[in-house]
């Protein structure tokens, strides 16, 4: 059974550019969850989807961040314009349901300079 | 105070030695509580959930104490592959899974 797919796995970009990150959950998960993960810190969560639905953003920054699901499955994570603070590892994870095993992506790593 | 908190090492341990974490979590009310393991540049995986009685897999073995908030990990008889960082995970609000920074561990030969 194929993991979670993200792309791209490595991104350098100038500050003030956009970026775009995407994700494929493990098939018939319905719970999908963007983490950031800074060098030596734990995952931090940005948002999590039930279906298309998004019922966490707390911590979405969202004057620059912006998340999609459309259809329920796969999801795309925007940051415009990015800024140095930016640079961290993507994590795109999904669980079958919300508290269930968390399973996550390789995770998209982003430079901004 | 964080919501979970865990040293983070690193810890540097011989061969064959037995090394322990701990864990604490701020939330009385929380009722998961998984240990992910993350080598390094890879992404978090599970390494065992931890229940209320403890429980083993193999050389690990995970315990909860939830009067003093917290939870552990032992590894018995350290390979060298055992190196990575252990990532305390705790649930809250039922179904929002909150990470530790992790606890690195070296293990040297």
């Amino acid at each position: 059974e194929a993991g979670v797919v993200q792309s791209p796995r490595y991104k350098i970009i100038e500050k003030k550019q956009p970026v775009a990150f995407w994700c494929n959950p493990i098939s018939g998960h319905n719970t999908l969850y963007w983490y950031r993960q800074n060098l030596g810190q734990g995952p931090e969560l940005l948002i999590r989807y039930e279906n298309e639905e998004a019922v966490d953003d707390s911590q979405l920054p969202k004057d620059r961040f912006s998340a999609e699901r459309l259809k329920g499955v796969d999801s795309t994570l925007k940051i415009q314009p990015a800024e140095l603070g930016d640079s961290a590892v993507y994590l795109c994870a999904s669980s079958w349901t919300a508290g269930n095993t968390i399973y996550f992506g390789e995770g998209s790593w982003l430079t901004v300079v | 105070r964080k919501e979970v908190e865990q040293d983070p090492g690193p810890f540097n341990v011989p061969e064959g030695a037995t090394v322990a974490f701990n864990c604490t979590y701020s939330n009385s009310a929380s009722q998961s509580f998984f240990w992910y393991r993350q080598d390094c540049r890879k992404e978090p995986k599970l390494l065992m959930s931890v229940y209320s009685s403890g429980n083993e897999d193999g050389r690990f073995t995970a315990q909860l104490n939830r009067a003093s908030q917290y939870i552990s990990l032992l590894i018995r008889d350290s390979k060298l592959s055992d190196s990575a960082t252990y990532l305390c995970v705790v649930n809250k609000d039922t179904d929002k899974l909150i990470f530790g920074t992790g606890t690195r561990l070296q293990v040297f030969p």
